[in-house]
């Protein structure tokens, strides 16, 4: 366990409401991600973090944005959720870009 | 086509048997290739970590990789009913921001 904590871990939400999701870690780890996870897509990375304030888009990134002001903490942010967006989403945090990722538990988002 | 193909399974196989996971990939800039382990509404866990090609033991756990042919299998030895579970592959390329890309995962199920 490399102490990641996800929350809310479970959410039901309306159609077009804004949705945040938090992902904190105390191993200092510099190199966070924010995955979704849908049947027969495995994991698929929504946008990443290589530093306080540093982000990029990954590879569905569309209708989401993220923000990262502390080492410890990733939020990802749906803007203005979608039906599409239920799923569930992991965070993962790495010390370096090229070990290993350690996953969170993940948040089960079920938009209506 | 997607830049990862693994088959989801399930496969269902007797306590005992050798099991053999694959998944086959498309893009040469691979360089680290993943298996993880997802337990049922758990993050995934690394099971194995391989740079390159060659073979890697670890216990009863076997990763080999095949960049000519774009291959990569995970075997299971002595399979057990605690290795029932989601198998993802995963790899990225060289340098970057680890950026992994991972495969839909193949569910198995150990029968006593």
């Amino acid at each position: 366990d490399a102490g990641i904590t996800q929350s809310p871990r479970h959410k039901v939400t309306e159609t077009g409401t804004p949705v945040t999701l938090r992902c904190h870690q105390t191993e200092n780890h510099r190199y966070m991600y924010w995955y979704r996870q849908d049947p027969g897509h495995g994991l698929r990375l929504i946008h990443y973090s290589y530093g306080v304030k540093d982000t990029d888009k990954g590879e569905v990134s569309d209708g989401y944005s993220v923000s990262r002001s502390k080492t410890e903490d990733f939020l990802l942010t749906l803007e203005s959720a979608t039906s599409s967006q239920t799923s569930v989403y992991f965070c993962a945090t790495a010390p370096r870009a090229d070990y290993e990722q350690y996953f969170g538990p993940g948040t089960r988002l079920t938009v209506t | 086509q997607k830049e990862v193909e693994q088959d989801p399974g399930p496969l269902s196989v007797p306590e005992g048997a050798i099991v053999s996971l694959n998944c086959t990939y498309s893009n040469s800039a691979f360089q680290y290739f993943m298996w993880y382990r997802q337990y049922s509404r758990k993050g995934p866990e690394l099971l194995m970590y391989t740079y390159s090609s060659g073979n890697k033991e670890d216990g009863r756990f076997t990763a080999q990789v095949d960049k000519s042919s774009k291959y990569i299998s995970l075997f299971i030895r002595d399979s057990q009913p605690s290795d029932s579970a989601t198998y993802l592959c995963a790899m990225s390329g060289a340098g970057g921001y680890n950026k992994l890309i991972f495969g839909a995962g193949t569910r198995l199920a150990v029968h006593p």
